[in-house]
């Protein structure tokens, strides 16, 4: 009953390196987002995707790109890493966006701490 | 865009108090509020999920009232206890993301044994 599982859970890159999230949930569920948290601003939506084959940006979309390549995996990738991309980052589903009223709460991974220096 | 607001910031009590903390959100085109709760080193949790005004959910010690008129919530802890030590999130859906969630900066909880 693993959920929502992202790895890796740590990660140090320096400035100007590449790297990919990587989050896989076993839920069934069509939506699936990232976020980033960061100390007094709350959780950030980078990238969501509202079901298989489908992407969109979110209120931080830049530096990233995203690919939700089946049902289960989204991925999250860091093309040119920098400094003010050091964050937590959280992968979340949801079963279905069913519009204005919906009563579904988010399931969150565990979160990947990631540090660029 | 942040324009949902959570206060305070962090709260400290003594276990055995009981406390309450404040969401508040733009009340024009409201959709509905979430409640989450994150401790350290651990994935947020969803609490509740409100969408009427006037609506009053409870789990447990914890419960949440909604008032979309004014736009705030509130989320109480009853004879709070260490475990409930974790930050509080509220959220809510903006149409300008697509009615996906935009979250507040969270109150921090701690309680003291």
């Amino acid at each position: 009953n693993a959920g929502v599982t992202q790895t890796p859970k740590f990660q140090v890159l320096k400035t100007g390196q590449s790297m990919t999230l990587q989050c896989a949930q076993d839920m069934n569920h069509n939506s699936m987002y990232w976020y980033r948290q960061d100390p007094g601003m709350g959780l950030r939506l980078i990238y969501y995707s509202a079901s298989e084959g489908t992407t969109d940006k979110g209120e931080v979309p830049n530096g990233y790109n995203v690919s939700r390549l089946n049902k289960r995996e989204f991925s999250l990738r860091l093309e040119s890493a920098a400094p003010s991309q050091t964050s937590v980052y959280f992968c979340a589903t949801k079963p279905r966006d069913r519009g204005r009223r919906s009563l579904d709460g988010y399931t969150f991974g565990s979160g990947t701490r990631l540090t660029v220096v | 865009i942040l324009n949902v607001e959570q206060s305070p910031q962090s709260l400290h009590v003594q276990e055995g108090d009981s406390t309450n903390f404040t969401c508040s959100f733009p009340s024009s085109n409201f959709y509905a509020l979430h409640w989450y709760r994150w401790e350290t080193a651990k994935s947020p949790e969803a609490l509740f999920v409100m969408t009427l005004n006037g609506d009053e959910k409870k789990k447990g010690r914890i419960s949440a009232t909604l008032n979309t008129k004014e736009g705030y919530s509130y989320l109480y802890i009853k004879g709070s206890q260490p475990e409930d030590s974790a930050t509080y999130l509220c959220a809510s859906p903006r149409r300008e993301y697509g009615n996906k969630l935009v979250f507040g900066a969270g109150t921090i909880l701690r309680v003291k044994s």
